[in-house]
């Protein structure tokens, strides 16, 4: 999975309580993005990072926060967990400055909350 | 909203046929991807075709690309069991520096033994 590491891969939850899940890295890609995975929707971006300390905003990025605080690290914060953000994240990374158009994506991790 | 819808939603063959999946987007597009998912895991790059480039070819695998239309096709050939799985396509729409995809649904290809 091209150096990308996701943790924990399956955690279950109540609702309310905040989960924070990991993207490491070893490319040194400067790109990190969360996606979610639901039937019916393929993956839907979360939030992106185009650098240390830089992130924006994806298409469903309510109820979720991230940070990047290191080049290779990036998390996915779910402030207040709620049964609708029971999914599969996905982490990927790519780094167009390198000529790295594609994505490389981690093996995902597979959030229930109940 | 998705970019890409992928048809057919289903796809299934017996083994040595051809398996051919579409892919229809919404904007202008700097590439459009393809990347394929076995089941449980993450998805995995397989090809990449730029918005001037027509056909692309990698292995088994042919990626077309129709601009005027907005459309691209993915076909393998010669297909085989451990071909199943569900094949994504993305598109890079460019501008800025992000690098960011819109994937479409998705097409899951089950290749019958």
């Amino acid at each position: 999975d091209a150096g990308i590491t996701q943790s924990p891969r399956h955690k279950v939850t109540e609702t309310g309580t905040p989960v924070t899940l990991r993207c490491h890295q070893t490319e040194n890609h400067r790109y990190m993005y969360w996606y979610r995975q639901d039937p019916g929707h393929g993956l839907r971006l979360i939030h992106y990072s185009y650098g240390v300390k830089d992130t924006d905003k994806g298409e469903v990025s309510d109820g979720y926060s991230v940070s990047r605080s290191k080049t290779e690290d990036f998390l996915l914060t779910l402030e207040s967990a709620t049964s609708s953000q029971t999914s599969v994240y996905f982490c990927a990374i790519s780094d167009r400055d390198l000529g790295v158009y594609e994505q490389y994506f981690g093996p995902g991790t597979r959030l229930t909350v109940t | 909203s998705q970019q890409g819808e992928e048809d057919p939603q289903a796809l299934s063959i017996q083994e040595g046929e051809n398996a051919t999946m579409n892919c229809s987007y919404k904007t202008s597009i700097n590439n459009l991807q393809w990347y394929r998912q076995n089941s449980g895991r993450g998805l995995v790059h397989l090809i990449l075709i730029r918005s001037n480039e027509r056909e692309k070819h990698s292995g088994r695998l042919r990626v077309t690309l129709d601009t005027s239309k907005k459309s691209s096709s993915l076909l393998i050939t010669a297909s085989r069991a451990a071909d199943t799985a569900s094949y994504f396509c993305a598109t890079d729409r460019g501008g800025g520096a992000t690098n960011k995809l819109i994937f479409g649904t998705g097409t899951l290809l089950a290749v019958q033994p």
